[in-house]
């Protein structure tokens, strides 16, 4: 089965702009979707069908999947968003992670 | 509100049984499409299955490692969704969380995991 590639860290100033990708094979032909998950807590989704928001994630999260690549981007990023952040997606009736990026806002 | 429990995790030897259950409350149970999926100490996220609703045809899957070891199956009268795991590996120490699975093939919902350790 595919796998999906992130980059193990990402690092980015208060109020700048994070960008975090998620390559696979043909992904852009799947829906792609992102998780949150902050020490010691239960992942949280935040990116599904490659752009919607569930309700009650902020406008600053956004998503696009085209290629070989996804890509979750955090517009104005703030301290609270310093966590994990997971791909999926699925493929061949199985479902496949990413290995997963630290966000850390410094 | 959505809320799913873990419960039934704990300390197994090699080669060991466990059950695993997840009580669901909030929304419509037997309309969902339910999965597991576990993390073990430190790594990332990792599917171990997933069952449909019944009028889906309540059909299973299964990731690789656990196929013809883990069984999920799910209660509808007790909004209950059950994993029950044998021949256990150290390899699946993890906690193991249960999750609604919504169109698109995202999970939506999460509960608190439990823990399962597997150790001689």
């Amino acid at each position: 089965s595919s796998e999906l590639t992130q980059p193990p860290s990402v690092s980015v100033s208060p109020g700048q702009t994070a960008s975090i990708t998620c390559s696979g094979d043909k992904l852009g032909d799947k829906y792609a979707c992102w998780y949150q998950q902050k020490p010691g807590q239960s992942p949280i989704l935040v990116i599904y069908q490659d752009s919607r928001r569930p309700s009650g994630i902020p406008e600053r999260f956004s998503g696009s999947n085209s290629g070989n690549t996804a890509t979750l981007t955090i517009s104005g990023t703030q301290a609270m968003d310093e966590a994990d952040y997971y791909c999926q997606a699925w493929d061949s009736s199985t479902v496949i992670f990413g290995g997963g990026t630290k966000l850390t806002v410094l | 509100e959505v809320q799913l429990v873990e419960s039934g995790g704990g300390l197994v030897k090699p080669g060991g049984s466990l059950r695993l259950s997840c009580a669901a409350s909030g929304f419509t149970f037997s309309n969902a499409w339910m999965s597991w999926v576990r993390q073990a100490p430190g790594k990332g996220l990792e599917w171990v299955g997933r069952i449909k609703r019944k009028t889906d045809g309540g059909t299973t899957d299964y990731a690789a490692p656990v196929k013809g070891r883990f069984i999920i199956s799910r209660d509808d009268s007790k909004n209950r969704l059950y994993l029950q795991m044998n021949s256990l590996k150290t390899e699946d120490t993890a906690v193991y969380f249960c999750t609604t699975d919504i169109p698109g093939g995202a999970f939506d919902s999460w509960g608190q995991g439990t823990l399962v350790t597997v150790s001689s």
